[in-house]
């Protein structure tokens, strides 16, 4: 079946630092591929996403590219800030299927000043 | 855009009793809504999939007796915790697909059972 792998976390930077959260996928068709980040006490907010082979998405800095050769869907971003402060959870469905998401289990990132 | 709101976000009951989550779609037809858990520090889970008019599919190891879920209407789709205990304290979170290449997320609901 479908599943996702993301780094294990904590993942601890400093104001500035060069992100990367890793993520790769295993699908038995072609899914769509999204980053939902997860602030303290708070729901699911859609960071990006990535609908198919070579896409990138991007949005706030964050920046991840749908490779299919290497199943995978790295995070990345040039510059973190204290209030990227977060987790970030990798994710995939098959929505062409109506099929619910599957998450990863998530990376825990602390930013400091 | 498609917009889920959640109610209620947080809820205290004692051990025994049933709580009642709603996910209501406020801008859209949500003909399938899917419930998921989460537990602290921990991902998110998916426990069923509701469709308007027909029976959850639950994922294996879901107490479809214990969760009851019910999908009467396009707009409304809700999750029965009945007779809850300790170890049904969690956070779920209710989501449907937005009518494009995504999903649309409530703001979840913290049960603390007691």
């Amino acid at each position: 079946g479908n599943s996702v792998t993301q780094m294990e976390g904590p993942v601890t930077l400093s104001e500035e630092a060069f992100l990367t959260i890793n993520c790769t996928y295993t699908a038995t068709g072609y899914p769509s591929l999204f980053w939902y980040v997860q602030y303290p006490g708070e729901g699911l907010q859609l960071l990006l996403k990535a609908t198919k082979a070579d896409d990138k998405g991007s949005n706030k800095g964050f920046e991840a590219t749908y490779r299919k050769e290497t199943t995978s869907f790295h995070l990345e971003k040039g510059s973190v800030q204290v209030s990227d402060s977060a987790v970030y959870f990798c994710a995939l469905s098959e929505i062409q299927a109506g099929t619910a998401l599957i998450f990863g289990k998530g990376t825990t990132l602390s930013v400091s000043s | 855009g498609a917009v889920v709101s959640q109610h209620p976000s947080r809820v205290i009951c004692k051990s025994g009793t049933s709580v009642k989550i709603e996910c209501r779609s406020l801008d859209f037809q949500a003909t399938t809504m899917f419930w998921y858990r989460q537990f602290p520090k921990q991902s998110l889970m998916l426990m069923a999939t509701s469709n308007e008019g027909s029976k959850a599919t639950y994922e294996q190891g879901v107490e479809k007796d214990k969760f009851l879920i019910n999908h009467a209407s396009l707009t409304l789709s809700t999750l029965t915790v009945t007779s809850a205990h300790p170890e049904d304290s969690s956070f779920y979170i209710c989501s449907a697909p937005d009518g494009g290449n995504g999903y649309t997320f409530g703001s979840g609901t913290r049960l603390t059972v007691v």
